[in-house]
């Protein structure tokens, strides 16, 4: 099993240029998630997918758009990227969020520089 | 008010002594609740549950106090690998989990 896995690990983009965030979960979750980590704050969830073919919009949605291809993927894409959307961005997935047993499971994230 | 509140530190210990952190959280009908590391440029990861009164593993005590809606991390004879960010995590039922900002924790040797 190889978890959450996301793709790709680093990225420099020049502002306006768009890209898209992929990850991926083998553990046959539900849900998964979106989070952005900026230095010295906290995660802050950008969109999450409660099951396949449902997406809903966190505290941070604006500049991003997702896609929940299938239950395995989750897409994050930056259309017209900007300085502010420079972050550590996380993908996170759950087995359903139903049970008080259940947790989050996070990539190893990527790292993006808008210039 | 933010819904989980967390001392961001720096803590820093020496080798070998017990720090406990505390964290605060606002919905009285969560019903878990999480302790998540981090170490610097990584993912955070799962350290331990809290659903009743506490929990233990090893070195690592987590207590719940429903009274005063807080969460208690205990950290016994630290190590210079425990030197991470510690993140408490409220699972209020809605959409995701809700994350601290996190207490930084430096063990000195």
């Amino acid at each position: 099993n190889a978890g959450v896995t996301q793709t790709p690990k680093f990225q420099v983009l020049k502002t306006g240029q768009s890209m898209t965030l992929q990850c991926a979960q083998d553990m046959n979750h539900n849900s998964m998630y979106w989070y952005r980590q900026d230095p010295g704050m906290g995660l802050r969830l950008i969109y999450y997918s409660a099951s396949e073919g449902t997406t809903d919009k966190g505290e941070v949605p604006n500049g991003y758009n997702v896609s929940r291809l299938n239950k395995r993927e989750f897409s994050l894409r930056l259309e017209s990227a900007a300085p502010s959307q420079t972050s550590v961005y996380f993908c996170a997935s759950r087995p359903t969020g139903r049970s008080i047993t259940d947790t989050q499971y996070f990539g190893p994230g990527t790292r993006l520089t808008v210039l | 008010r933010k819904e989980v509140e967390q001392d961001p530190g720096p803590f820093n210990v020496p080798e070998g002594a017990t720090v406990a952190f505390n964290c605060t959280y606002s919905n009285s009908a969560s019903q878990s609740f999480f302790w998540y590391r981090q170490d610097c440029r990584k993912e955070p990861k799962l350290l331990m549950s809290v659903y009743s009164s506490g929990n233990e593993d090893g070195r690592f005590t987590a207590q719940l106090n429903r009274a005063s809606q807080y969460i208690s991390l205990l950290i016994r004879d630290s190590k210079l690998s425990d030197s991470a960010t510690y993140l408490c995590v409220e699972d209020t039922g809605r959409r995701a989990l809700t994350f601290g900002s996190g207490t930084r924790l430096q063990v000195q040797p």
